[in-house]
């Protein structure tokens, strides 16, 4: 069965340090690996994957994931925080190309502290 | 930027009820989806949909629970009689097929939905 932990509720920054927020899976096939974005009264906003081939990837505002298998982990990273990063966030991961059912982690609240 | 809408963003009904809820697609977008969250949990997968059909769904979308496409842009979700335990927040989202694969998909605002 496929599963997502995200171990962090909220995770607290200053503004311009590096943040990372925390993600691990667990599929049965070849995961395929998102993180989205939500802020207040907004839907959920992608805001970058791992399908295949380099383990770091880049998305959107500068965020950037690092897919280690061996730890099956998939962090969120940025090297210097804004306050508007301050928002939910959600990591997701389906079974390839088993499924297109996206299984969602709890969320983690990263607040940016200026 | 294309993006998914809903409508409409809160709906309020009694026990019993039927509600629809409606979702406007991203237009070349060939995968539909429902999703919903009870506050305070995860998101949760429903259904998704291709090609007028449903291609997969959960346990908890069961019989009180049918998808639609009635015509070439909106996408619902109906309840047919509602139960308190209904009561969260429902996205719709989409996504496109490259090569046969639907990689990420996109989001709606929500509905929020609350049975009384």
């Amino acid at each position: 069965a496929q599963s997502v932990a995200q171990p962090e509720d909220q995770v607290n920054v200053a503004e311009g340090n590096p943040l990372t927020v925390k993600c691990t899976y667990s599929v049965s096939g070849n995961p395929y690996l998102f993180w989205y974005v939500q802020y207040p009264n907004r839907g959920l906003q992608f805001l970058l994957k791992y399908i295949t081939g380099d383990n770091l990837v880049k998305g959107s505002y500068g965020f950037e994931a690092e897919f280690n298998k061996s730890q099956t982990s998939f962090h969120l990273k940025k090297p210097s925080a804004l306050v508007s990063d301050s928002a939910l966030y959600f990591c997701a991961v389906r079974d390839g190309g088993a499924t297109n059912k996206l299984i969602f982690g709890t969320g983690t609240l990263l607040a940016v502290q200026p | 930027e294309p993006e998914v809408t809903q409508t409409p963003s809160h709906q309020v009904t009694q026990m019993g009820q039927e509600v629809i809820l409606r979702c406007v697609p991203i237009s070349n977008h060939l995968y539909f989806y429902w999703y919903r969250q009870i506050l305070g949990q995860k998101v949760e997968f429903l259904v998704s949909f291709y090609n007028n059909e449903i291609s997969e769904k959960s346990e908890i979308f069961d019989d009180q629970f049918s998808v639609e496409r009635p015509d070439g842009s909106n996408f619902t979700l109906k309840i047919r009689s509602t139960k308190l335990e209904d009561s969260a927040m429902y996205f719709c989202a989409s996504s496109e097929l490259i090569s046969g694969t639907a990689y990420e998909q996109y989001f709606g605002p929500g509905t929020r939905l609350t049975v009384t």
